[in-house]
């Protein structure tokens, strides 16, 4: 099975930074990959799927990158509200691996 | 607006079995493949299977599908995980979420807690 391994586990940034957080496939998935936001209490939500793509209503300062098997979700401008876990996850072929995730925190 | 909303879950003794539910609604559930997923206490997120928007394949993690099992209803829009045998390791909060191979909407999920 392909493994997924998200970097920094835990990050502590200032409002209005851009922060970059990685995720890499331990396999080739060429583009197959979506990123989650989950706040604290609620259910995740889906923010970027296939690698780049942003999902309807999430704000333009969220933008996802990579092919293969290294990828980026970048936040420019960090808000307060994005304050969460983020987590990255192998999509389209089975079994849909999801990364171990990154906890975003404001200073 | 789409919404998944999960029920059933609670404290459960371990080797029981427990269901279940997932109400649909704001879209055409039998349109749609449906997956179960669920995160434990320690926040790591575990895929436990899917099933085909018709009810007629179904596609399981290994370590799960002798114990787990996804069922639906199209006619309730109900979508249904049959779990037996329960472990403490089984002790998580348990999503439904539709399926466009990315997962595009998640219930609130059900806490299910395996203990004697």
């Amino acid at each position: 099975n392909i493994v997924m391994t998200q970097s920094p586990k835990s990050m502590s940034i200032s409002v209005g930074d851009r922060v970059t957080m990685n995720c890499k496939a331990s396999q080739n998935v060429g583009n197959n990959i979506a990123w989650y936001q989950q706040k604290p209490g609620q259910s995740p939500k889906l923010l970027i799927y296939y690698a780049s793509n942003r999902y309807t209503g999430v704000p333009d300062r969220f933008t996802g990158g990579g092919y293969g098997t290294d990828f980026t979700l970048t936040i420019n401008s960090v808000q307060a509200e994005d304050a969460a876990f983020y987590y990255c996850q192998r999509i389209y072929n089975s079994p849909p691996t999801f990364g171990g995730g990154t906890k975003l925190e404001l200073k | 607006e789409v919404q998944l909303v999960e029920s059933g879950g609670g404290l459960v003794q371990p080797g029981a079995s427990l269901k279940l539910s997932c109400v649909a609604s704001g879209f055409t559930f039998s349109d749609y493949w449906m997956s179960w997923v669920r995160q434990t206490p320690g926040k790591t997120m575990e895929w436990i299977g899917d099933i085909k928007y018709d009810g007629s394949y179904t596609n399981y993690a290994p370590s799960l599908k002798n114990r787990f099992t996804i069922s639906r209803d199209n006619a309730k829009s109900t979508l249904y995980l049959q779990m037996s045998n329960v472990r403490s390791e089984d002790t998580a909060t348990y999503y439904c979420t539709r399926n466009r191979r990315y997962f595009d909407f998640w219930g609130p999920g059900t806490m299910v807690t395996v203990s004697s």
